[in-house]
């Protein structure tokens, strides 16, 4: 069936790092691809999204870019701060009736 | 304007009462979904509904699971006979349509269920 699979956490990063979240999917179709981030204390919210190949997402600095080849949409940022410290789910929708299915989701703290 | 809400925010249970979880949809969204996050299973999904459709209850994971969607917006999430691994995050979620995937799905900020 569909599923995700995303990198296991906690990842820790010094503020002003690199980030990369790396996140795969199998899909019997063609799926949108989303990334969406719970900040400590609050609900899930979308991050960002892509909906065909090649399309790349981005919002408050975080980019990624769905790979039709490698089944994957990695989440990146050039610059982590404190305030992105959250857990972060990838997940995908494969069809019109479908739920998202997501990934069991990455916690990320950044030190200052 | 008002995102999606729940109530109870936290709900402590004994083990075998019920417990009923309500989700109140961003206004004029058609679809609504219950999914529940635990430890160690992260994020699963229970129930869809869409519209006047018949519900898709593929994700509930025991007979004791019902939920209903009453006027095709609010809707209740009932747990039977609760037991001690029904203790998760229970989260709501609507969207405007599903004519497509493409649609976001907005989340409420959910129901925390203790079954002691």
């Amino acid at each position: 069936g569909d599923s995700v699979t995303q990198m296991e956490g906690p990842v820790t990063l010094s503020e002003e790092a690199f980030l990369t979240i790396n996140c795969t999917y199998t899909a019997t179709g063609y799926p949108s691809l989303f990334w969406y981030v719970q900040y400590p204390g609050e609900g899930l919210q979308l991050l960002l999204k892509a909906t065909k190949a090649d399309d790349k997402g981005s919002n408050k600095g975080f980019e990624a870019t769905y790979r039709k080849e490698t089944t994957s949409f990695h989440l990146e940022k050039g610059s982590v701060q404190v305030s992105d410290s959250a857990v972060y789910f990838c997940a995908q929708s494969n069809s019109g009736n479908t739920p998202l299915v997501f990934g069991k989701g990455t916690r990320l703290s950044v030190i200052a | 304007g008002a995102g999606v809400s729940q109530s109870p925010s936290n709900k402590v249970t004994e083990k075998g009462k019920d417990v009923e979880l309500r989700c109140d949809p961003i206004s004029g969204h058609t679809a609504l979904y219950w999914y529940r996050q635990s430890l160690g299973q992260g994020l699963e999904f229970l129930i869809y509904f869409q519209g006047n459709s018949a519900p898709d209850k593929s994700g509930l994971p025991s007979d004791r699971f019902s939920a209903e969607r009453t006027g095709g917006s609010v809707s209740t999430l009932t747990i039977q006979r609760t037991q001690q691994e029904d203790s998760a995050v229970y989260l709501c979620a609507s969207s405007p349509t599903r004519v497509s995937s493409t649609d976001t799905q907005y989340f409420g900020p959910g129901t925390r269920l203790t079954v002691l």
